[in-house]
């Protein structure tokens, strides 16, 4: 059973809000929502995360609803520099990360 | 402050040979992991290491694959008689503690001819 599920890909516009949700039905009490970034030729790189409610850094936002069992990171005002894979993952504190396909994100002039 | 190194970026090696990949944790890690990535798809984890021991390797397959750490050096992973399967996006990342986040390095790609 799949732990994560995202979409495959989406496009947006330079200066957009990129919102992608993920969801994760069988989420446990000890589960952190992780998520990274991949470019092209890249190693993935981590970008936030959060156990519940709302969690902000300077790269992006990760909101959480109170039953957990789906998360939404938001990308405000992408740029064309954002275009990369999105990976969401749902981990307790096993260090066996696991990636799914990631949702291709692809930004447009 | 350097983030994690990987060696070579590119490796090339034609089917029955060995592919050694090299990784250099970020300063001040001891906690190594491998993943492999094949096109298309995630990272799926293969090795967790700290410095002289082995703590998982069960997503390594049993033949052909190794894995160390040294106790001074970068942590080497090692596949002997390559097969054309072997083909993939190999990284390596690094954690200060077991459960901490986890910074990749920016991969080894291997191509078995």
């Amino acid at each position: 059973l799949a732990k994560t599920t995202q979409p495959i890909s989406m496009d947006s516009y330079e200066g957009q809000e990129v919102n992608i949700t993920c969801s994760h039905n069988n989420i446990a009490t000890n589960d952190y929502i992780t998520w990274y970034q991949q470019f092209p030729s890249q190693g993935p790189r981590f970008i936030i995360q959060g156990y519940k409610t709302k969690v902000t850094n300077e790269v992006a936002s990760l909101f959480i609803p109170a039953d957990r069992k789906s998360s939404t990171l938001s990308l405000p005002r992408v740029s064309l520099s954002d275009t990369a894979v999105y990976y969401c993952l749902v981990e307790d504190d096993d260090y066996k990360l696991s990636f799914g396909a990631g949702t291709t994100v692809t930004v447009r002039a | 402050n350097a983030g994690v190194m990987q060696n070579p970026r590119h490796l090339v090696r034609r089917r029955g040979q060995e592919a050694r990949l090299r990784c250099s944790p970020m300063k001040g890690h001891s906690h190594v992991y491998w993943y492999r990535q094949l096109p298309e798809e995630g990272l799926k984890f293969m090795v967790y290491l700290q410095k002289e021991n082995i703590i998982d390797e069960s997503g390594m397959p049993k033949e052909r694959f190794s894995a160390e750490f040294p106790k001074e050096g970068p942590s080497i992973l090692r596949i002997q008689q390559v097969v054309r399967g072997d083909s993939a996006a190999y990284f390596c990342a690094s954690s200060i503690e077991e459960s901490e986040t986890q910074y990749f390095g920016p991969g080894t790609r291997l191509l078995v001819l």
